[in-house]
């Protein structure tokens, strides 16, 4: 099965500097990967994806990820951080179970933007 | 795309009673999808609701304890019963498909 594992609960920056978010997969073979942004007492929203295309992928919001094989890694990239981007963010990838795709869920990364 | 309107938005629920969570979709979707996200956690998928057929529940969920309703190909019903405060979380409900989903605002229950 696959799964995803974010490496940090909580990432703290100051406005105008690089944001990053990690994430690893478990995967037996090439997964679609994803990332989810959740702004408060919003539903969720889709950042980007990755499925098998190009490995740089660029999303919504300035963000992008980079697919690394080799790394097992999709960490999420912002140059730049603005105070709207203080959310969490969800790594997700994509399991074939019982025939059909389902999306697991990383535990999430609360991402604070101090001025 | 879709718009998803979830009912109620929050609630304060006793122990033992039961509540129903709607799910208004602006489009005609085959599939819905309800998740809970309990505090601090991430999202779990309880069920699968196609119309006109049973949900599919996954491991660790009972239709007894989450019973579902699909009348049509734009809403949805979940209810949470006999409630306790371990049931206290976001319930999100859901469309789309692997390529992406569109999420409702959730609807948040606080079990006392």
């Amino acid at each position: 099965a696959q799964s995803v594992t974010q490496l940090d609960s909580h990432v703290s920056v100051s406005e105008g500097t690089p944001v990053l978010l990690r994430c690893n997969y478990s995967s037996s073979y090439s997964p679609s990967l994803f990332w989810y942004v959740q702004h408060p007492n919003k539903g969720l929203q889709l950042l980007l994806k990755y499925t098998s295309a190009a490995t740089l992928v660029k999303g919504i919001n300035g963000f992008e990820a980079e697919f690394k094989k080799s790394e097992t890694s999709f960490h999420l990239t912002k140059p730049s951080a603005h105070m709207s981007d203080a959310a969490e963010y969800f790594c997700v990838v994509s399991d074939l179970v019982g025939g059909y795709n389902k999306l697991i869920f990383g535990a999430g990364t609360r991402l604070a933007v101090h001025p | 795309s879709a718009v998803i309107s979830q009912k109620p938005s929050r609630d304060i629920c006793q122990r033992g009673t039961s509540l129903t969570i709607q799910c208004q979709v602006d489009s005609q979707v085959t599939m819905m999808f309800w998740y809970r996200q309990q505090p601090g956690q991430s999202l779990t998928l309880i069920a699968t609701a196609n119309q006109g057929s049973e949900a599919t529940y996954e491991s660790g969920f009972v239709i007894d304890k989450f019973p579902i309703s699909r009348p049509n190909l734009t809403f949805s019903t979940l209810t949470v019963s006999n409630m306790s405060p371990e049931d206290s979380s976001i319930y999100l409900c859901s469309v789309g498909s692997v390529a992406e989903l569109f999420f409702g605002e959730g609807s948040r229950l606080t079990v006392l």
